[in-house]
């Protein structure tokens, strides 16, 4: 079956050191995307991409960073973690229709001490 | 550019009570529109979608949700709630041919025995 795949589950890093949450899907979606989501601020897209060599900013991308080489991928990259960056991060793939909604990975519990 | 709002923050009912869950959007142009559940320490699963035609969609665990075109609403019913459906649940919009969803901020449902 297809799905969607997020590693780690959780993760504890330290101030200033460089972090990156993978994401895999194997739906063959053109469309990727990454929210965080925090108490009180719903899901937050941070970056999403529309296929391979495309990125976009989201509302909230400062210190963030993404990269699409192939389609099953989406690597996000925290460049310099930050206590602010503590959040559940979610990933989600979708086709170019739109008419299915976004399929989610189970999440990575990101915590920066 | 489209936007989501949940009525309430949060829901508390009794075990076997009925419930809604409010959403009223906001676009200009023809909308997709759906919900989805959140179960604790889980992430988003998509319960029901809008994408045209009967304005009454039912979904998984018993959910419908009906579509109101001149109210600008996408509220959630279910008849008779059990324990298990304690969770989060969010409303999204997407524009026809638009492939990026607005969430909205999520409702908390809480079911009392």
């Amino acid at each position: 079956d297809a799905e969607i795949t997020q590693s780690p589950r959780h993760k504890i890093t330290e101030t200033g050191r460089q972090v990156t949450l993978a994401c895999h899907q194997t739906w063959n979606h053109n469309n990727m995307f990454w929210y965080r989501q925090d108490l009180g601020h719903g899901l937050r897209l941070i970056h999403y991409s529309y296929g391979v060599q495309d990125t976009n900013k989201g509302e909230v991308s400062d210190g963030y960073s993404v990269s699409r080489s192939n389609t099953e991928d989406l690597p996000l990259t925290l460049e310099s973690a930050a206590s602010s960056q503590t959040s559940v991060y979610f990933c989600a793939s979708s086709d170019r229709t739109g008419q299915g909604g976004y399929t989610f990975g189970s999440g990575t519990r990101l915590t920066v001490v | 550019a489209q936007s989501v709002t949940q009525l309430d923050s949060q829901v508390p009912v009794f075990e076997e009570a009925p419930v809604e869950l409010r959403c009223n959007y906001s676009s200009s142009v023809s909308v997709y529109l759906f919900w989805y559940v959140q179960y604790p320490n889980q992430g988003l699963q998509l319960l029901l979608k809008y994408l045209s035609g009967s304005t009454l969609v039912k979904g998984i665990n018993g959910f419908e949700a009906e579509f109101n075109k001149s109210q600008t609403s996408f509220h959630l019913r279910k008849p008779s709630v059990h324990i298990s459906d304690t969770a989060e649940y969010f409303c999204a919009v997407s524009e026809w041919g638009a492939q990026k969803l607005v969430f909205g901020q999520g409702t908390r449902l809480t079911i009392n025995p």
